[in-house]
């Protein structure tokens, strides 16, 4: 059971370039989110969706942006990537309404992104 | 706005000790309270799910509580183990199950 899958696992941009932080789940989860992890900031809330075709913004959303075509997939794209974006990405998913399992949440491996 | 605070910052214990992480929430209004770990250079693996009702839980050696009228859950973690050491993050779920808030975690070091 793969679980959920991030790729890349690195990647180095130029400031100004765009990229897509790819995120898979195969948990059939409703619920899907991106957190960026710096040191000191703790994990804090970037994107999330709870639906295929649903999308809202979290704590950090400026600069990225997300969709959610299938239930699987949510993608993070950079649309121009700054230093500021430095950082460790976070896919996570879980059920939305599943008895006692509702709002467990699952994380990939991550994706550090260092941009230059 | 939920804010998640946790003492200690880090930790430092010698084999076989047991030990409390403590971790507070200003917004009682939760739907469950998470305890993650996380080894360096690696993704969160979820320990212990509480839901809002529920008053603990038991994972082997974990033992996890929740008082949520006074926003506060505790990590025990009974004969530390080396393999134990790592950063431990509680984090909580607002009633509308959509966002997850994170404390800074406690770094834990177990010496053999």
């Amino acid at each position: 059971n793969a679980g959920v899958t991030q790729t890349p696992k690195f990647q180095v941009l130029k400031t100004g370039q765009s990229m897509t932080l790819q995120c898979a789940q195969d948990m059939n989860h409703e619920y899907m989110s991106w957190y960026r992890q710096d040191p000191g900031m703790g994990l804090r809330l970037i994107h999330y969706s709870v639906g295929a075709g649903i999308t809202d913004q979290g704590e950090v959303p400026n600069g990225y942006n997300v969709s959610r075509s299938t239930t699987e997939d949510f993608p993070l794209r950079l649309l121009s990537a700054a230093p500021s974006q430095t950082s460790v990405y976070f896919c996570a998913s879980s059920f939305r309404d599943r008895g006692r399992r509702t709002g467990e949440l699952f994380f990939g491996e991550g994706s550090r992104l260092t941009v230059l | 706005k939920q804010e998640v605070t946790q003492i200690p910052a880090a930790l430092s214990v010698p084999e076989g000790e047991n030990l409390v992480l403590n971790c507070s929430f200003t917004d009682s209004a939760i739907y469950n309270l998470q305890w993650f770990r996380q080894d360096p250079g690696k993704g969160l693996t979820s320990l212990l799910l509480i839901q809002s009702s529920q008053r603990e839980q038991t994972s082997g050696r974990l033992n996890a509580s929740l008082d949520k009228s006074s926003g506060r859950s505790t990590l025990y973690i009974a004969a530390s183990q080396p393999g134990d050491s790592a950063t431990y993050l509680c984090a909580v779920l607002d009633t509308g199950r959509r966002a997850l808030t994170f404390g800074s975690g406690t770094r834990l070091q177990v010496q053999p």
